[in-house]
């Protein structure tokens, strides 16, 4: 069964630490892993997409990591801000006939604490 | 402003009255997407289109209808709705539907009574 599950469910930092949220899938076969951020209330952004030949992405003080080999990513939030306070979704494609399939993860809730 | 816009944003209806909920984005993208968002669930899809009159049910379709008559706009149709589609409901779009990043509209609270 295709899966995406996050940890932990919630977290909370003070201002300007580091975090890492982590992702296990077992989406096959596999296409690419998304990281989203949503603040509450609103749709989700992009923060990286990765393929299955890459293993870093960076974006600003985000950056995400894939093991394509264990089926796990993680999204690291360097000097953390009271802005990152937000839901991290990810999100693995898997192809299959005629197109791909999107499974979306519950989501990491992120709390940043002055 | 290259985005995705909903109508309306909340919504509190009752049983059985049939309502639709408006998508439009202004990116000429050919994929777009429905998604409805509960407690404690990730993202699910309930329709998608690949393209206009292209549409494909998602994971979750029961109890909704979508049309694809123009590129950019992708309503959602709930016939009769009831209570179990109070949701949260997201419309998105993208260039193409692989390695794409889709974009998300605002969202739309429906409550349905």
């Amino acid at each position: 069964k295709n899966q995406v599950e996050q940890s932990p469910q919630s977290l909370i930092i003070l201002e300007g630490k580091n975090c890492t949220l982590q992702c296990n899938y077992t989406v096959s076969p596999f296409s690419n892993l998304r990281w989203y951020k949503q603040d509450t209330g609103r749709g989700p952004v992009s923060l990286t997409i990765m393929t299955f030949s890459e293993n870093t992405k960076s974006n600003g003080r985000y950056t995400a990591t894939l093991d394509a080999d264990t089926k796990q990513s993680s999204l690291h939030i360097t000097a953390s801000q009271l802005s990152d306070s937000a839901s991290y979704i990810c999100v693995v494609s898997a192809k299959r006939t005629g197109g791909f399939k999107t499974i979306f993860g519950a989501g990491t809730r992120l709390f940043v604490k002055a | 402003e290259a985005q995705v816009t909903q109508n309306p944003r909340y919504l509190i209806t009752v049983t059985g009255k049939k309502l639709t909920v408006t998508c439009s984005q202004n990116m000429n993208h050919e994929y777009m997407s429905w998604y409805r968002q509960d407690p404690g669930l990730g993202l699910r899809q309930i329709y998608y289109s690949m393209n206009v009159e292209v549409t494909d049910k998602g994971d979750v379709p029961e109890g909704y209808k979508v049309s694809r008559k123009e590129k950019r706009n992708f309503p959602l149709i709930l016939e009769s709705p009831s209570p179990n589609q109070t949701s949260l409901y997201f419309c998105a779009s993208s260039p193409g539907q692989y390695e794409d990043t889709q974009y998300f509209g605002p969202g739309t609270r429906l409550t349905v009574l």
